[in-house]
């Protein structure tokens, strides 16, 4: 089993749907649980990052996790054709010390 | 401010050739990174440097790969020789320093081809 599973899609929604990515894990040591957004031919870019449980909002953006579960989610409210890009989850604070990536969700919003 | 500058963007060689990638990180930032995505993967570490100093290359294929960063600012990372399975894109990340998550970025990366 990986330590970070997270379905790679693609997911296709409508414009202004509500949107909500989710990743699961396997080490109970990570403390740290990252949201970022890749669009094509470009590096990744933080959206959210949250310490422990509990949720976090910015904006059209809700990031939640539920250690108990091992599992955290990524909410994007009225979604825009904009959106359209791969969300990768990550997390941190394991023994090696590094950021661990989930294979990344590719996400289309359909004008 | 500039972010990360990665060169080349894109890159095709044939097997067995060397390839060099070149980072310059965003200015004042101690940590630099390079990772290794694969296609449909996140992004793998392969070393990372605090200052001039390598501090987890635990993840480099030391047979192949090799990095520098001697004076603690802009990094080559050189791959020789080059194999098929090498095909990725190599990113280049910065942060002020080691475990400042939010201050992370990265650059746009190079995508390699080995034919």
């Amino acid at each position: 089993q990986k330590e970070v599973e997270q379905d790679p899609g693609p997911l296709s929604v409508p414009e202004g749907a509500i949107v909500s990515l989710n990743c699961t894990y396997s080490n109970s040591a990570f403390q740290y649980f990252m949201w970022y957004r890749q669009y094509s031919r470009k590096g990744p870019e933080l959206l959210m990052y949250t310490y422990s449980s509990g949720n976090k909002e910015d904006g059209r953006f809700t990031a939640q996790v539920d250690k108990s579960s091992k599992y955290i989610s990524l909410f994007i409210r009225d979604s825009q054709p904009s959106d359209s890009a791969t969300y990768l989850c990550a997390m941190w604070g394991n023994r090696d010390d590094k950021i661990i990536f989930g294979k990344g969700t590719r996400l289309h919003i359909l004008p | 401010e500039a972010g990360v500058v990665q060169s080349p963007r894109y890159k095709i060689i044939e097997k067995k050739q060397p390839v060099a990638f070149w980072c310059n990180p965003i200015s004042g930032h101690n940590t630099l990174y390079w990772y290794l995505q694969n296609l449909g993967q996140g992004p793998e570490l392969l070393i990372r440097y605090e200052n001039e100093e390598a501090v987890d290359d635990s993840q480099l294929p030391k047979d192949r790969f090799s990095a520098e960063r001697l004076k603690g600012v802009d990094s080559t990372l050189k791959i020789q020789p080059a194999e098929l399975g090498d095909s990725a894109v190599y990113l280049c990340a910065s942060s002020p320093r080691w475990r400042e998550i939010n201050e992370q970025f990265f650059g746009p990366g190079t995508r390699l081809t080995v034919l």
